[in-house]
């Protein structure tokens, strides 16, 4: 069936260090792709984000890469801070209908 | 202030009990989106609209039933067919025909059947 889906449930880093968070996705047709981190107990909120005609975004902190060739994705955070300490999800969009579903999450757990 | 708001953020249903979960948002957003979380797992989604007085079943859709008279409500209800109900539920929104953006969440309504 169609999903998106995380290869490590759990990532724990030394404060400082970089995380790279990664994401399979199985549908082709999706053409936008999200990433969100979620605290507990709290809606999800938005990190970055990247379209299918792309392969590299950046933002502050963050990159975000894809790779259609193996449907993976995956969110890069540099200099990982005790406040990066959460749940990362990815979430694909199919422009048909606009169906927007998410990954399983990983947890990344920032050490001091 | 703009934004997307659940309420309630706790809510307690006997067994059996329908229950229906509100989300309104003042964004001026086309869609709409319903979705639900276990502990420790990732979002799967329920129900979502696009339009008003139109919306799609989701990955998750038995037991649930959605309305969407308005463009800036949403109401969830759980019915009694939900065997399960116990979880956290997120609504979320987004504009459309602007282009991809993302969706913005509202903070969750925790429902718990005792």
């Amino acid at each position: 069936g169609e999903s998106v889906g995380l290869h490590l449930p759990t990532l724990s880093v030394q404060e400082g260090d970089n995380s790279i968070i990664n994401c399979a996705y199985s549908n082709s047709a999706s053409d936008y792709f999200i990433w969100y981190k979620q605290e507990s107990g709290k809606g999800p909120q938005f990190i970055i984000d990247i379209r299918s005609n792309m392969d590299k975004r950046q933002g502050q902190r963050v990159t975000v890469l894809l790779n259609k060739t193996v449907k993976h994705l995956s969110l890069q955070i540099a200099a990982t801070q005790p406040g990066d300490s959460a749940v990362y999800f990815c979430a694909e969009n199919r422009a048909a209908g606009n169906k927007l579903t998410f990954g399983g999450g990983t947890r990344v757990l920032v050490k001091p | 202030d703009g934004g997307i708001t659940q309420s309630p953020k706790y809510l307690f249903r006997k067994e059996g009990q329908n229950v229906t979960l509100s989300c309104e948002q003042n964004l001026n957003h086309d869609a709409m989106y319903w979705y639900r979380q276990d502990p420790g797992q990732g979002l799967r989604l329920i129900y979502y609209s696009q339009i008003v007085n139109d919306f799609q079943k989701g990955d998750i859709a038995e037991g649930y039933s959605v309305s969407r008279e308005k463009k800036e409500s949403f109401p969830l209800t759980v019915t009694s067919a939900q065997k399960n109900p116990t979880a956290f539920y997120l609504c979320a929104s987004r504009p459309l025909g602007q282009g991809d953006t993302e969706a913005f969440f509202g903070q969750g309504t925790r429902l718990t059947v005792v």
